[in-house]
C-alpha cells in the first residue's frame, strides 16, 4: 500500500496566519493526490483534487502544489472557519490511503 | 443538491455481521461516472478506505478486509449497502459514505455523509 505521511500532525496558529500543510508520498504518484477538510460533527469535504485543482466553491486562500511524492497544501490567510482537521488522499493505486491527518488548532 | 447520509446499528456485538445502508440524492447511480465510496475511521487511526460500487455495477474492495466486505446498491431506492462480516472491537469507528467521481483521473470524493459511529462491543 502507498503510504502518506503528514507533517505537522497538528499546529497552532492564529486568524490571518498563512499555514502550509505537507504531505509525502511512500511512492511516486503523479499528481494523484487529494485534499479535504474535516470540521468536529461535519462531514468531510473536498478542497483540492489533482494536487493542485480547487475544488468548486472553496475559497481561494486554499491551494496545493506538488507531485510525485511531495505535495503540500496552503492556507494563505487563516479564517476561523478553517480551524479543522486536514487529510491529504492518493488515489493513484488501489487500496486508496489517507495521511494521519493534521489538526488546524487555534493558538 | 448532492446528499449522502449513512445508517445502521450504533452497537454490534463481536462475530456478527454489521450492515450499512447509504441514501442518497441528487445523483443517479447509474450515471457514467458516479460511484459511492464507503470509509471509515477507527480511534487513532487514519481513515480507512472499504470500498467502492461504480456506475457500471464494478466493486472494488480494499484488499486487506476483501474477504469480509460485501457492497451492493439498490438503483431503484437510491441505496447502496455495505455488509462486513466476522465484526470485532478493532471494527470500531465512524463509518462514512461518499460520492466519488471517475470520470477522469484523478478520482475523487467530491461528497460525503456525515457519518455513523458504531461501536463493537459485547
Amino acid at each position: 500500500d502507498i503510504q502518506l505521511t503528514q507533517s505537522p500532525s497538528s499546529l497552532s496558529a492564529s486568524v490571518g496566519d498563512r499555514v502550509t500543510i505537507s504531505c509525502r508520498a511512500s511512492q511516486t504518484i503523479g499528481d494523484f493526490l487529494n485534499w479535504y477538510q474535516h470540521r468536529p460533527g461535519e462531514a468531510p469535504s473536498l478542497l483540492m483534487y489533482g494536487a493542485s485543482n480547487l475544488q468548486r466553491g472553496v475559497p481561494s486562500r486554499f491551494s496545493g502544489r506538488g507531485s510525485g511524492t511531495d505535495f503540500t497544501l496552503t492556507i494563505s490567510t487563516l479564517q476561523p472557519e478553517d480551524f479543522a482537521t486536514y487529510y491529504c488522499q492518493q488515489s493513484y493505486a488501489t487500496p486508496w490511503t489517507f495521511g494521519q491527518g493534521t489538526k488546524v488548532e487555534i493558538k | 443538491q448532492v446528499t449522502l447520509k449513512e445508517s445502521g446499528p450504533a452497537l454490534v456485538k463481536p462475530s456478527q455481521t454489521l450492515t450499512l445502508t447509504c441514501t442518497f440524492s441528487g445523483f443517479s447511480l447509474i450515471a457514467s461516472g458516479n460511484c459511492v465510496t464507503w470509509i471509515r475511521q477507527s480511534p487513532g487511526k487514519p481513515l480507512e478506505w472499504l470500498a467502492r460500487i461504480d456506475w457500471d455495477g464494478d466493486e472494488f474492495y480494499n484488499p486487506s478486509l476483501k474477504t469480509r466486505l460485501s457492497i451492493s446498491r439498490d438503483i431503484a431506492k437510491n441505496q447502496v449497502v455495505l455488509a462486513m462480516t466476522g465484526i470485532d472491537p478493532l471494527d470500531t469507528g465512524t463509518y462514512y459514505c461518499g460520492r466519488l467521481r471517475a470520470i477522469t483521473a484523478p478520482y475523487y470524493i467530491d461528497y460525503w455523509g456525515q457519518g455513523i459511529q458504531v461501536t463493537v462491543s459485547s
